[in-house]
Order: C-alpha cells, then structure tokens, then sequence
C-alpha cells in the first residue's frame, strides 16, 4: 500500500532551534505540497513542487522557512528560527502526474509532523 | 482572506440518519471540489470529488452536490455510521493542462454521530 512518509512524527524544540521535516513522496507522484494545519485556517499551503521544481510558496514566512525537493523520493521543510507560532502539524501530500480531468487532484497525504515550539 | 469556508466547525447526527454538511467558496476560477475526512493523529484522507461540469456524484453512502451558481456544494452521508466519526475539509482547485494544482482548503468541519 503506497504511503508518504513523513518525519518526524512529533518534534519538541525551543525556540530559537532549527527544524527540518522530511518527507518521502509516492514513488511516481510527481507533485508535492507541505500543508499547515492550524485551528484558524485550517489546512493552508505552504509550498508545492511539481517535477522538483517549486511553483508556489506564497503562503510561507520567507525569512525563516524554505522548502525544498534535492531528489525526486524527499522533500524537506525547514525552519529557521523557529518560533512558538510555528507550533502545528505539518502535512506532506504528493499527487500523480497528469492522466485527465478526473481524478487530478487526489492527494494522498502523509500522516503529519506535529511540532511545538516552546 | 478564506476562499473555501465551512462555516460550522461542529455537527451532530445519530447514527442512521443523514449527515449534511456544507462548503462555500468564493473563488470563480475553482473547476474540481474534493472532500477529504481526517481522523486523529493520521493525515487527511481523500474521500469524493466532483467537477465543475457536474451537479452530483455519487460513491456508495456519500454524495456530493454542487451549485455552482451560489458557489456551494454539500455532502451528505445515508445512513451516518459511527465509523464516520472524523473532521472532513473540503478542498478547491483550478483544473490546468499541467496537471495538479494547489488545494485550497476549508477550516474542517469535526462530524459527530451518536450511537
């Protein structure tokens, strides 16, 4: 049963530290996006790659996150310094490529890395 | 600014009944709707998806609607189950030549049914 990998799974650091979240996509998938699940907005869009390349990461704090893909099995989150606002669980999904209208945008999501910042 | 709304974070059904629940968009380029079901401590779950070009798609007890027109789709679950028990985001996305596109999610509604 294909599954993305997502490490690690619970992380507790202070504030001020380095994070770096790691994630192993679908074997094929080609796409992937890193989520935040916050209690406010819900599932939000850091970032997202497709073909390793970076298409959108509007929806990261630029001055301490980035994302990146250095081979097409990971893909890494990291933050830098972390912050107690940071505090949340962190989804890594990746999708298949292109096959038609239907069915395009099913995520398979990994089962999260949760975070707390003190 | 949130695109994709579910506007109650709670609901309660008994189980047997039918479980309704609501999402409203406001973005006009969003072509391809999506619920996802999310359970604890595991990652969100795809659960039914609908285009633009239709109104209802049906997969055994869940079924999505979708008016366009108002910007609105729901999705209803006959009979509700205990098992069904989890949060469900719905989730919206332009269609592109290029393939996947980003999901753009709502804050979740948790759904509840009551032995």
């Amino acid at each position: 049963d294909a599954r993305v990998t997502q490490t690690p799974r619970h992380k507790v650091t202070e504030m001020g530290q380095e994070v770096t979240m790691r994630c192993q996509p679908i074997l094929g998938h080609n796409t992937v996006f890193w989520y935040r699940q916050t209690m406010m907005q819900g599932l939000e869009l850091l970032a997202y790659f497709r073909n390793r390349a970076p298409l959108d990461d509007s929806g990261m704090p630029k001055d301490r996150f980035s994302a990146e893909m250095p081979d097409a099995t990971l893909a890494t989150l990291k933050i830098q310094p972390s912050e107690p606002r940071d505090s949340a669980v962190y989804f890594c999904a990746s999708g298949p490529p292109w096959t038609g209208f239907f069915g395009a945008n099913v995520l398979t999501f990994g089962a999260g890395s949760r975070l707390t910042v003190l | 600014d949130q695109q994709v709304k579910q506007n109650s974070p709670s609901l309660s059904v008994q189980e047997g009944r039918i479980s309704i629940l609501n999402c409203d968009y406001t973005n006009s380029m969003f072509d391809y709707f999506l619920w996802y079901k999310k359970y604890p401590a595991e990652g969100p779950t795809f659960l039914i998806s609908i285009s633009s070009i239709k109104d209802k798609n049906e997969d055994g007890r869940f079924t999505v609607f979708l008016n366009k027109s108002a910007k609105h789709l729901s999705l209803h679950i006959v009979p509700s189950q205990p098992g069904d028990s989890a949060v469900y985001f719905c989730a919206a996305s332009p269609i592109s030549n290029f393939g996947n596109e980003k999901l753009t999610f709502g804050t979740g509604t948790r759904l509840t049914i009551i032995p």
